[in-house]
């Protein structure tokens, strides 16, 4: 039971690439959840998702898109990658829609230059 | 003001001391509340959720205030090992539920 997993770990951008930020759980949560994380501040809830086929927006989707095809995946895509993107990316997923506990990926430190 | 607020510390104290985190909540609708650890560099595991009673895990109690609107928690008897930033977190309902986390409380154990 590998729980959460998120590829890469580490990545350098150039202004303006763009990439997919890869998660993955095992546990058949529903409830999926894409967190950034700034030096200094709290996860900020980029998109969510509450089941295959239907996400939706958090407090900073600006600049990212996400797609869930299936139970399992919830892929990250940034386009026209952007300094203000330089962060700790994290994925997370729960079982329960806000009540009970989520577990966390191992995270992708992200660098734009 | 901020949705979840949490003193940044860092708090700094002996091995075996007891520490108190608060945190204070702005949504009176919350309805669930967590206390989450974070090692550095690493994502963070919850510690405990908290209930309305106050509950405890060994070395670690956490209070829910709602009249207040805060929640704690006491960990005793520190070890070294509880280094870490303790992240708040509630679950606050606007139109969907939504975990808001607190920007942290970094705890550092002194030999």
């Amino acid at each position: 039971n590998a729980g959460v997993t998120q590829t890469p770990k580490f990545r350098i951008l150039k202004i303006g690439q763009s990439m997919t930020l890869q998660c993955a759980q095992d546990m058949n949560h529903n409830y999926m959840y894409w967190y950034r994380q700034d030096p200094g501040m709290g996860l900020k809830l980029i998109y969510y998702s509450v089941g295959a086929g239907i996400t939706d927006k958090g407090e900073v989707p600006n600049g990212y898109n996400v797609s869930r095809s299936t139970t399992e995946d919830f892929p990250l895509r940034l386009e026209l990658a952007a300094p203000s993107q330089t962060s700790v990316y994290f994925c997370a997923s729960s079982y329960q829609r806000g009540t009970g506990e989520q577990f966390f990926g191992p995270g992708t430190r992200l660098t734009v230059l | 003001r901020k949705e979840v607020e949490q003193d940044p510390g860092p708090f700094n104290v002996p091995e075996g001391a007891t520490v108190a985190f608060n945190c204070t909540y702005s949504n009176s609708a919350s309805q669930s509340f967590f206390w989450y650890r974070q090692d550095c560099r690493k994502e963070p595991k919850l510690l405990m959720s908290v209930y309305s009673s106050g509950n405890e895990d060994g070395r670690f109690t956490a209070q829910l205030n709602r009249a207040s609107q805060y929640i704690s928690l006491l960990i005793r008897d520190s070890k070294l090992s509880d280094s870490a930033t303790y992240l708040c977190v509630v679950n606050t309902i606007s139109g969907t539920y939504k975990y808001i986390f607190g920007t942290g409380t970094r705890l550092k154990v002194l030999a």
